[in-house]
């Protein structure tokens, strides 16, 4: 069956470092993979789509990468800061439509 | 712009009474419409989605429907409510013939009691 992992254990960073978050997929051939932040009681946002033909996207402060082969998206924040503490989801294409990960709770501290 | 309404933003309902949760989507024409729930500490779960009026797929078999009466308005309902269906329900949508990024809404707050 089609399965969408990410961490499920917080990941506890300091102001200032790059948070790296990962996305791995089995049985899935998607043509793009997105990532969406979360905040508590709120919809989640969309963030990046990246293609299965572009390794690497960037938006600022976030750069996505997508492997293909290892199957396997990683998600960065370089300068990290305690705004970017949230829940972020990745997601992928099913058969028509869209499939979320359960999120990595990400938690920047000063 | 394209902006996404949903209400109530929380509701407190008995086990055994009706639900609707409406959705609307402005700034745009003919979108694809979705309904999700997340439970808590769980992903999100797809419940419903449409590609036009009147057009609605379900994802899982449940207590729920949902209806699509309008181009731009969603509904999400049920004659009796049980306790598991609690949850934060979202609405969301995405641009005709694509399934590219999703918008949501902010999303209802049901507890069933």
């Amino acid at each position: 069956s089609q399965k969408i992992e990410q961490n499920s254990e917080a990941l506890n960073i300091q102001e200032g470092k790059t948070a790296t978050l990962t996305c791995n997929y089995t049985n899935y051939s998607p043509a793009y993979l997105q990532w969406y932040r979360q905040d508590p009681g709120r919809g989640p946002v969309f963030l990046l789509l990246i293609r299965e033909n572009e390794k690497e996207k960037r938006k600022e402060r976030l750069k996505v990468t997508f492997d293909t082969t290892l199957k396997q998206s990683l998600f960065h924040i370089t300068a990290s800061q305690p705004a970017d503490s949230a829940t972020y989801l990745c997601a992928l294409r099913g058969y028509s439509t869209l499939t979320f990960g359960k999120g990595t709770m990400l938690l920047v501290s000063p | 712009s394209q902006t996404i309404h949903q209400w109530p933003a929380t509701l407190v309902q008995p086990v055994g009474s009706p639900l609707s949760l409406e959705c609307t989507v402005e700034g745009t024409s003919n979108p694809n419409l979705y309904w999700y729930r997340q439970a808590a500490g769980r992903g999100l779960q797809l419940l419903f989605y449409s590609v036009g009026i009147g057009q609605i797929s379900s994802e899982v078999p449940q207590n729920l429907s949902a209806s699509r009466p309008q181009d731009r308005q969603f509904i999400l309902s049920s004659k009796k409510l049980l306790l598991s269906d609690s949850g934060f329900y979202l609405c969301a949508w995405s641009a005709t013939g694509r399934s590219y990024e999703q918008y949501f809404g902010p999303g209802t707050r049901l507890t069933v009691t």
